[in-house]
């Protein structure tokens, strides 16, 4: 039962561009929307998160935005650079009850950048 | 450094075997996780120990069992394994704080690769 929904499943860029991920979440009981970066070999990594009651968050050249009625919210990578490329995940934390802090994952992006 | 580790990274073992795979982290969380990841990279969690009490157990077969002798540690165990265990599995760890925002940020580790034959 897929609760984040992630895309694309892969992304490519050109040096200097602008990715964009994308998730949509269906639970309403989510609290805390962190996003994060994958390299191969490696375990994730947090990037940058958001609270539900924010409608945007940057931090360098990363920027989510969130979109609580239409239980979306998306990460823009800027001026991507080949150090970029990885996996990236959204999530979203469950909140209360016996599931609190339970953080359930989107299907994650491959995203590269080219030189 | 400040990190959590895991042991072994690699692991390859036959139809039918026992493994373990050890997770220690020294950040002085209070929670731990285990999350498996599928061969196409889809990560979900398997369970989470808040000071050595089980918290969260998905749907998960009998035969994984994971231990807390501490909080620190957060060990899991494999019985009898089989071919769609093969996956990377993931230790992370947090610090739960009701409430607060950023509280709750998972670290993970490198994760161990088994592979199942």
């Amino acid at each position: 039962q897929q609760q984040v929904k992630q895309s694309p499943q892969s992304l490519i860029v050109q040096k200097g561009g602008i990715s964009i991920i994308n998730c949509a979440y269906e639970n309403t009981a989510f609290d805390y929307f962190p996003w994060y970066q994958q390299f191969p070999g490696k375990g994730p990594a947090l990037l940058i998160a958001i609270r539900p009651d924010v409608s945007e968050k940057k931090e360098g050249r990363f920027t989510i935005s969130f979109n609580k009625s239409a239980k979306q919210f998306s990460l823009h990578i800027m001026d991507s650079q080949p150090g970029d490329s990885a996996t990236y995940f959204c999530a979203a934390r469950s909140r209360g009850g016996t599931s609190y802090g339970k953080l359930t994952f989107g299907q994650g992006t491959i995203l590269t950048v080219h030189p | 450094d400040t990190a959590v580790s895991q042991t072994p990274k690699y692991l390859v073992t036959q139809m039918g075997n026992d493994k373990s795979i050890k997770c220690e982290q020294n950040l002085g969380h209070d929670t731990m996780y285990w999350y498996k990841q599928d061969s196409k990279k889809f990560l979900k969690i398997m369970f989470s120990y808040n000071n050595k009490e089980l918290i969260i157990n998905e749907t998960v077969p009998n035969r994984f069992s994971p231990k807390s002798p501490d909080k620190a540690h957060l060990n899991l165990h494999i019985n009898s394994l089989e071919l769609g265990d093969s996956a990377v599995y993931f230790c992370a760890s947090s610090q739960a704080s009701r409430g607060k925002s950023g509280a709750n940020v998972l670290t993970f580790g490198a994760g161990s690769r088994l592979t199942v034959l």
